[in-house]
C-alpha cells in the first residue's frame, strides 16, 4: 500500500481564519514532507520531518506552522495567510532519508483558496 | 539558479507514437532521478526511477535513458495513450545534496491526441 491522505480536498478560508491541513501515512516511512503547488508549476518544498522532528524549513513564512504529532501523521496550520497562498498544498512521505532509498509517495493533495 | 531544466513545456502525439522529454542537471552530487506522472487536480504519481549506476531502465511503456557525463536524462513513453496525456515532472534528489530534496523541472504538458 503506498497511500498517502490529506484531508480536507478543498478548503477555502478568509486571510483572518485558523485551519490545518492533515496528512497520514501508514507505510511506516519515518520522512515526510510538504509542498506547495501553483497551477502550471513543479511542487516546490515547503518543510521536511524526520523522525517526528523538523529537518528542512525552506525559509517558509510563518503563517504556515507544521506539526507531527506522530509517525503517521503531519499536520499544516494555517494562519493569516494571504491571497498568494492560493495553492495546491502535497504531502509526501518516504523512507528514512540517507538510506539511498529515496522514493516519494505523494497524496491527493489540499486545493486552498484564499479570500 | 534553476537546478533542473525540462524540456518541452508541451508535448502533442499521436495515439500510438513515442513522446520523449527531456531534463539536463548540474549538481553531480545528485544520485537519484525519478519522473512523476500528474493528472489535473491529482498529486504526483512517481512513474519511474533511475540511479547512475545504470543508463537505461524500463518499466512497460516508459523508458529512462541516462547520460551520466552529460548530466542528462529523458523519459520515453512508447505507444503513447491518451490516458497518457498528463503532466510530467523530473525530478533530482540525492542524500548528498540535502537529505532527500527533491527537485523538481519545470513539467511537460503532453496530450496524446486518438
Amino acid at each position: 500500500d503506498t497511500e498517502v491522505t490529506q484531508t480536507p480536498k478543498h478548503l477555502v478560508m478568509g486571510m483572518t481564519n485558523k485551519k490545518s491541513l492533515k496528512c497520514e501515512q501508514h507505510m511506516g516511512h519515518r520522512a515526510m514532507y510538504w509542498y506547495k503547488q501553483k497551477a502550471k508549476k513543479p511542487p516546490e518544498l515547503m518543510f521536511v520531518y524526520s523522525y517526528e522532528k523538523l529537518s528542512i524549513n525552506e525559509s517558509v513564512p510563518s503563517r504556515f506552522s507544521p506539526e507531527c504529532p506522530n509517525s503517521s501523521l503531519l499536520n499544516l496550520h494555517l494562519h493569516a495567510l494571504q491571497p498568494e497562498d492560493s495553492a495546491l498544498y502535497l504531502c509526501a512521505s518516504s523512507q528514512v532519508i540517507g538510506t539511498g532509498n529515496a522514493e516519494q509517495y505523494f497524496g491527493p493533495g489540499t486545493r486552498l483558496t484564499v479570500t | 539558479q534553476q537546478q533542473v531544466k525540462q524540456s518541452p513545456q508541451s508535448l502533442i502525439v499521436q495515439k500510438g507514437g513515442i513522446s520523449i522529454i527531456n531534463c539536463a542537471y548540474e549538481n553531480t552530487a545528485f544520485d537519484y532521478f525519478p519522473w512523476y506522472q500528474q493528472f489535473p487536480g491529482k498529486g504526483p504519481a512517481l512513474l519511474i526511477a533511475i540511479r547512475p549506476d545504470v543508463s537505461e531502465k524500463k518499466e512497460g511503456r516508459f523508458t529512462i535513458s541516462f547520460n551520466k557525463s552529460a548530466k542528462q536524462f529523458s523519459l520515453h513513453i512508447m505507444d503513447s495513450q491518451p490516458g497518457d496525456s498528463a503532466t510530467y515532472f523530473c525530478a533530482v534528489s540525492g542524500f548528498k545534496a540535502a537529505g532527500n530534496k527533491l527537485t523538481f523541472g519545470g513539467g511537460t504538458r503532453v496530450l496524446v491526441k486518438p
